[in-house]
């Protein structure tokens, strides 16, 4: 069973950079099986996908065209973690952040299923 | 900018049925398009109930399923229960590797 375990500041102020992490269990940040993926949820915008990483033979990343400029997700294979950075913050960006696995089956070949999730973690930029 | 549309809001009674549309600004949504579905209550995160179009997971009811209805995924809930009463999210995959949330539904069961 597969558990996804977020931590990081919930106060950021303008301009600086939101770092997050996720910490996984029960699966690898280097599965060929998966996505690692960032979503957020405001009241103003709903639920966004950021952006995810993933491992087929070498790192890969993609990323949601409206944060693009700001946005870097990481893998760290040695904490078998994901971070997510999302820097020059304003207070739109106040929101609460999710990370999640997309599973693609024990073969890696299957279709896109975000089925876990982490606890959420609310993230204010305000001064 | 690619908008996914869904039902700002349904009410159903308990015992009947609803079915709940996701459309995408680019035209018909697609299997393609790998349709996931959601439901979340207040202050939790959301819990995966259906994906690539119509396929459950081992967690979800029976009375849940998912479908394409003219041009557009749908979420039919058959037998609505009070539990059921939630925010349901559509999520689309686009070619451009790009996932685009609807803006969500909610279900009040009535």
């Amino acid at each position: 069973q597969v558990q996804l375990q977020q931590s990081g500041p919930g106060l950021v102020k303008p301009a600086q950079t939101l770092s997050l992490t996720c910490a996984i269990s029960g699966d690898s940040v280097s599965s060929n099986s998966a996505t690692w993926n960032w979503i957020r949820q405001s009241p103003s915008r709903g639920l966004e996908w950021l952006g995810r990483t993933y491992y087929r033979s070498k790192w890969y990343n993609d990323y949601a065209v409206f944060v693009k400029s700001r946005i870097r997700i990481n893998p760290d294979t040695s904490t078998n973690q994901l971070s997510l950075q999302l820097s020059s913050v304003t207070p739109e960006d106040t929101a609460v952040y999710y990370c999640a696995r997309d599973f693609r089956g024990s073969g890696g070949s299957g279709p896109p299923n975000f089925d876990s999730w982490g606890q959420g973690t609310l993230v204010t930029v305000s001064s | 900018q690619t908008v996914v549309t869904q039902e700002p809001s349904l009410t159903v009674s308990p015992g009947g049925t609803v079915t709940l549309t996701c459309a995408s600004s680019t035209g018909a949504v697609t299997s393609g398009y790998y349709p996931n579905w959601f439901q979340q209550k207040p202050g939790q995160a959301p819990r995966a109930l259906i994906y690539s179009t119509s396929t459950k997971h081992s967690w979800t009811p029976a009375r849940f399923s998912g479908s394409l209805l003219g041009g557009k995924a749908a979420l039919t809930l058959s037998g609505v229960q009070p539990e059921d009463e939630a925010e349901y999210y559509c999520l689309l995959g686009y070619s451009s590797a790009q996932w685009v949330f609807g803006g969500g539904t909610k279900l009040t069961v009535l």
